[in-house]
């Protein structure tokens, strides 16, 4: 199976109210994370990053937190915009595990209604 | 613009012709990634380069895929005898050396539509 997955394929929120995107992973060695945001026809943009020896992280209106105790990594995007509309993926590297990149999950995309 | 660059960002093949992809990662990044995405799904990785050395490849990179870096600036992914099912997204991405070496950086990626 997927060693990243997401809880939900779609998520809709009103303009101005906050999301938050689940993200699950299986192995228990990651020791990064990588959100993205990607929108149609465009490559992946990075969001932001936490490392396993972190529970949270904030940036500018959004708060990623790891629950290393059941695998769990989520996304908070505060106030959405119109703009925030796009699909976000969550990925992982394990740093020992060699030089593979990120492993990716399928997506959430977040819709955001006026 | 000091991103990743992709060229071409759209091409339609016939099946069986021969493409080819260029990525010019971001000024001194020293690590450079190829990955591939279909419509619905994650990227997956294809490839990985540090400086010129080609240094792992995934089993989706068929012996019809042949990607180059050689002089560890940009690198060139080349699809001989392509097939209907190579149609997808090939986005590149680089990452910088030192702690934040795992951060990956994407490009706009390059459509590749087989007809």
């Amino acid at each position: 199976g997927e060693s990243v997955g997401l809880h939900l394929p779609t998520l809709s929120v009103q303009e101005g109210d906050n999301s938050i995107i689940n993200c699950a992973y299986s192995n228990s060695a990651s020791d990064y994370f990588i959100w993205y945001k990607q929108e149609s026809g465009k490559g992946p943009q990075f969001i932001i990053d936490i490392r396993s020896n972190m529970d949270k992280r904030q940036g500018q209106r959004v708060t990623v937190l790891l629950n290393k105790t059941v695998k769990h990594l989520s996304l908070q995007i505060a106030a959405t915009q119109p703009g925030d509309s796009a699909v976000y993926f969550c990925a992982e590297n394990f740093r020992g595990g060699g030089a593979d990149g990120l492993t990716f999950g399928k997506g959430t995309h977040l819709i955001i209604q006026p | 613009d000091t991103g990743v660059s992709q060229d071409p960002r759209h091409k339609i093949t016939k099946r069986g012709q021969n493409v080819t992809f260029r990525c010019d990662p971001i000024s001194e990044h020293n690590r450079l990634y190829w990955y591939r995405q279909t419509l619905g799904q994650g990227p997956e990785f294809l490839t990985y380069f540090q400086n010129e050395a080609q240094l792992e490849k995934s089993r989706l990179l068929s012996d019809r895929f042949s990607a180059e870096r050689p002089k560890g600036s940009f690198s060139t992914l080349e699809i001989q005898r392509t097939e209907q099912g190579d149609s997808a997204m090939y986005l590149c991405a680089s990452s910088p050396r030192g702690l934040d070496g795992n951060t990956i950086y994407f490009g706009e990626g390059s459509w590749l539509t087989v007809v």
